[in-house]
């Protein structure tokens, strides 16, 4: 079985500081990890995903990710947030391991808010 | 560039009556399409992903269905809708190949009355 977990439903951040939207994840195997943003009424959008290889990943926006695989853990990360930033962000994992899985499950989300 | 159609954006139906959804993808050939559902503006359930035309796989049973008619559409149905079939329905893609992510479209909200 697969699954994430997101323990923030909500995170505020003032303008300009870093942010961190925390994640999760249980694998049987090995797991890809994506993140995507979701803005009201909107589909989710990619932001960044992790395959293999360097555990900083960058991706759109100026974000970046760090899988931790001792901690199971990979957390979303932006150095200066900005108002824009403000949305539903959604971590999802996939367990390669089981042939042909195409399933891919998400956490429940992190409402992430920039002050001002 | 790859894009994916959803129609209608909103949509009011009373208990009882049917339900048709549709989805193509355009720009790519024989994606991966999957249906999820989010309700109350959080979590995304998985319906339905089809890797061919013609193939379906239901996630959770229940009062839909899913149809491909064609390698670029995919269909949500229903014959008689419940109140608990309202939310915000959402179609995706990806490739069928190595660890593409999926591409959303813009969703459909569908309220139940």
């Amino acid at each position: 079985a697969q699954s994430v977990a997101q323990p923030e439903d909500q995170v505020n951040v003032a303008e300009g500081n870093p942010l961190t939207v925390k994640c999760t994840y249980s694998v049987s195997g090995n797991p890809y990890l994506f993140w995507y943003v979701q803005y009201p009424n909107r589909g989710l959008q990619f932001l960044l995903k992790y395959i293999t290889g360097d555990n900083l990943v960058k991706g759109s926006y100026g974000f970046e990710a760090e899988f931790n695989k001792s901690q199971t853990s990979f957390h979303l990360k932006k150095p200066s947030a900005l108002v824009s930033d403000s949305a539903l962000y959604f971590c999802a994992v996939r367990d390669i391991s089981n042939f042909g899985n195409e399933k891919l499950t998400f956490g429940t989300g992190t409402r992430l808010t920039i002050i001002p | 560039s790859q894009t994916i159609h959803q129609w209608p954006a909103t949509l009011v139906q009373p208990v009882g009556s049917p339900l048709s959804l549709e989805c193509t993808v355009e720009g790519t050939s024989n994606p991966n399409l999957y249906w999820y559902r989010q309700a109350a503006g959080r979590g995304l359930q998985l319906l339905f992903y089809s890797v061919g035309i013609g193939q379906i796989s239901s996630e959770v049973p229940q009062n839909l269905s899913a149809s491909r008619p064609q390698d670029r559409q995919f269909i949500l149905s229903s014959k008689k809708l419940l109140l608990s079939d309202s939310g915000f329905y959402l179609c995706a893609w990806r490739t069928g190949t190595g660890v593409s992510p999926l591409h959303f479209g813009n969703g459909t909200r569908l309220t139940v009355t």
